[in-house]
């Protein structure tokens, strides 16, 4: 089956500081997304890409869609408290079937 | 506009007995599907419908069952609960089954 590899498994910043995880992929993937998960609540949309190539940012977040539509990177510039939680990638391939990342939990410390 | 709603939130259940899970999809989606959080395992796919339709599925036994409704409300049952089938599910929603959006999830602990 089709595999993601997300890294870094876990990151310890500083406030204000950037950030920067990625995924790879064995797979050709037609879209690629990425959610923020809290505490014990569901994960939370924050940006979908459709297009390789595609950089796409939503505020302080900057996503970008690899021209070999195996891979793809979130930034997160200027980083504050609230950014705490585990970020996921996810790829769908032609079948809509989405593949997850294991996750990226990141811990910023004001 | 009303998000991916799920219930119930959290149950506990004991080996052996099943159980079944609700979701309803954001208004207009017709596409809901189900995922299994774990620690160790994460993210992983259950089942996709669409239109009434199962479209995917994953590599679940057949324990694991889904049906969704004419109104795109969705259900998954476990039969024969096992202490491993302890997770949060979480139901997503989608349109056509792309972007999709996910519920609270329903925290399930299997004693």
């Amino acid at each position: 089956g089709q595999q993601l590899n997300q890294s870094p498994q876990s990151m310890f910043i500083q406030e204000g500081e950037d950030v920067s995880m990625n995924c790879t992929s064995s797979s050709i993937f037609n879209t690629w997304l990425w959610y923020k998960q809290d505490p014990g609540e569901g994960p939370v949309l924050l940006i979908a890409l459709y297009k390789a190539g595609e950089l796409t940012s939503n505020g302080r977040l900057t996503a970008q869609f690899g021209i070999t539509r195996k891979d793809s990177f979130l930034n997160i510039s200027a980083s504050i408290p609230s950014d705490v939680g585990i970020y996921f990638c996810a790829g769908q391939g032609s079948n809509y079937k989405l593949t997850f990342g294991k996750g990226t939990l990141l811990t910023v410390n004001p | 506009k009303a998000g991916v709603t799920q219930t119930p939130r959290y149950l506990i259940k004991t080996r052996g007995q099943q159980v079944t899970l609700s979701c309803s999809p954001i208004s207009g989606h017709r596409s809901v599907s189900w995922y299994q959080q774990t620690p160790g395992q994460g993210l992983q796919f259950l089942f996709e419908y669409f239109s009434e339709t199962q479209r995917n599925k994953g590599n679940f036994p057949g324990r694991f069952s889904g049906r969704q409704f004419s109104n795109s409300r969705s259900e998954m049952n476990v039969s024969t609960l096992e202490l491993g089938d302890s997770a949060l599910y979480l139901c997503a929603s989608s349109l056509e089954g792309n972007t999709i959006y996910f519920g609270e999830g329903s925290w399930l602990t299997v004693v």
